[in-house]
């Protein structure tokens, strides 16, 4: 199985705040990557696909990198409604897999 | 409007079964992977099964096989879930979602359904 290990898994940051998250897989999954953001009680929104394809809808200070086995999630300029918890999934062979999550919160 | 409306959780005993329901609407089922997602209270996510667009190939995570099964009904646009010997471990908000084009994300999902196992 692809283990996916987000870092950090707990982040506190300010609005305007340019942040990064990493995901890294225990093998390489190509580019069959995605990135979600999840609020309480909702269900999780597709942000990026293919490891830098934005999601139609969704703000350009949302940006994705990576191949293989390290990738990133990039908020250019947080603001308030990106308080949220994001996960990293990989589609590239099954049990497909989510990474742990990685929450963000208001410093 | 791309719309995914599961139903059919609730409160269930150890070793009881149950039924969910995904019925979708906006978009043809017949021509997308689906699949359902679950998240235990206060937890992550876990995939939990995908089935093909016409219900030829089926894929479990190891934690439900034997016990769960997905199937889907083209005509009725509708995606199921059946779950039996159901533990206190599967307690969770299911989720149905679509896999997008290209197998590279999961670009629809339903609000959800709470399933409790308990006595």
């Amino acid at each position: 199985d692809i283990q996916l290990t987000q870092s950090p898994s707990f982040l506190s940051a300010s609005v305007g705040d340019r942040v990064t998250i990493t995901c890294r897989a225990s093998q390489g999954v190509s580019s069959y990557l995605a990135w979600y953001q999840q609020k309480p009680g909702k269900a999780p929104n597709l942000l990026i696909y293919a490891a830098s394809t934005l999601q139609s809808g969704v703000p350009s200070r949302f940006s994705g990198s990576g191949s293989g086995t390290e990738f990133t999630l990039t908020v250019s300029s947080l603001q308030p409604e990106d308080f949220a918890t994001y996960y990293c999934q990989q589609l590239n062979s099954y049990p497909l897999t989510f990474g742990g999550g990685t929450k963000v919160e208001i410093k | 409007e791309v719309q995914l409306v599961e139903s059919g959780g609730g409160l269930v005993q150890p070793g009881g079964s149950l039924r969910l329901s995904c019925a979708a609407s906006g978009f043809s089922l017949s021509t997308y992977w689906m699949s359902w997602v679950r998240q235990a209270p206060g937890k992550g996510l876990e995939w939990v099964a995908n089935i093909k667009q016409d219900g030829s190939e089926k894929y479990y995570v190891d934690s439900v096989k034997g016990r769960f099964t997905i199937s889907r009904d083209n005509a009725k646009n509708s995606l199921y879930l059946e779950m039996n010997s159901l533990r206190a471990e599967d307690t969770a908000v299911y989720y149905c979602a679509r896999v997008g084009g290209g197998w590279r994300s999961f670009d629809y999902w339903g609000q959800g359904t709470l399933v409790t196992v308990s006595s």
